[in-house]
């Protein structure tokens, strides 16, 4: 079983709609969540991060945790063409030795005028 | 702020040369660096965990005595990559984090290495 697993897409979304990015993730006792914005050939971008169960409101960016689910989700609101990438999904996992932090295999988004 | 910068942005090489790279936090400082590297198409590779001070820790599968990684201060950590094959053609990116912070993980804007 995959530690972080995301959808690869490509998710084709029409500008002005919401996106929505889900993530699950294999440690219940995974404290700290984050999703990255990686546009091709430039390495990722931090768009947010969570570390509470519920809604993170950043401007047209809402992260959403249920740790009980073993759930992340991202919701981009009002979809813009420059939010076309590959968005990460990354979380604290921990190891016998120490934790660190997994990234999911991306979710492709585009976003079709 | 949270500023990690690469050099070189990118790189070519003869096989069996040796390359280097370095990752700067320009803002803060960073007790732990990270190496990834991502192939075309692919996701992040985590290499290894670079700790001031003290020697890097390898993921499973990374040889060790190709890819050396250097901490030597707060702000700066290495990666050289020992006589290059064209199959270690890749996007090599660092990330550090804030010391005594959260676990948030700043990326650089990356290597990209291509050996002829």
């Amino acid at each position: 079983q995959k530690e972080v697993e995301q959808n690869s897409g490509p998710l084709s979304v029409p500008e002005g709609a919401i996106a929505s990015l889900n993530c699950t993730y294999s440690d219940r006792g995974s404290q700290s969540f984050f999703w990255y914005r990686q546009y091709s050939g430039k390495s990722p971008e931090l768009i947010m991060s969570i570390y509470s169960n519920g809604d993170k409101e950043d401007g047209r960016f809402t992260a959403q945790l249920n740790k009980a689910s073993q759930y992340v989700s991202l919701l981009i609101r009002d979809s813009q063409p420059s939010d076309s990438a590959t968005y990460l999904c990354a979380v604290n996992m921990r190891y016998s030795s120490a934790s660190k932090i997994i990234f999911g295999s991306g979710t492709r988004l585009s976003i079709r005028p | 702020g949270a500023v990690v910068s690469q050099h070189p942005s990118w790189v070519i090489c003869k096989s069996g040369t040796s390359v280097k790279i370095e990752c700067r936090s320009l803002d803060f400082q960073a007790t732990t660096m990270f190496w990834y590297r991502q192939f075309p198409k692919q996701s992040l590779m985590l290499m290894a965990t670079s700790n001031e001070g003290s020697k890097a820790t390898y993921e499973q599968g990374v040889e060790k005595d190709k890819f050396l990684i250097n901490h030597a201060s707060l702000t700066l950590s290495t990666l050289t990559v020992t006589s290059a094959h064209p199959e270690d053609s890749s996007f090599y990116i660092c990330s550090a984090n804030i010391i005594w912070s959260t676990d948030t993980q700043y990326f650089g804007p990356g290597t990209r290495l291509t050996v002829l």
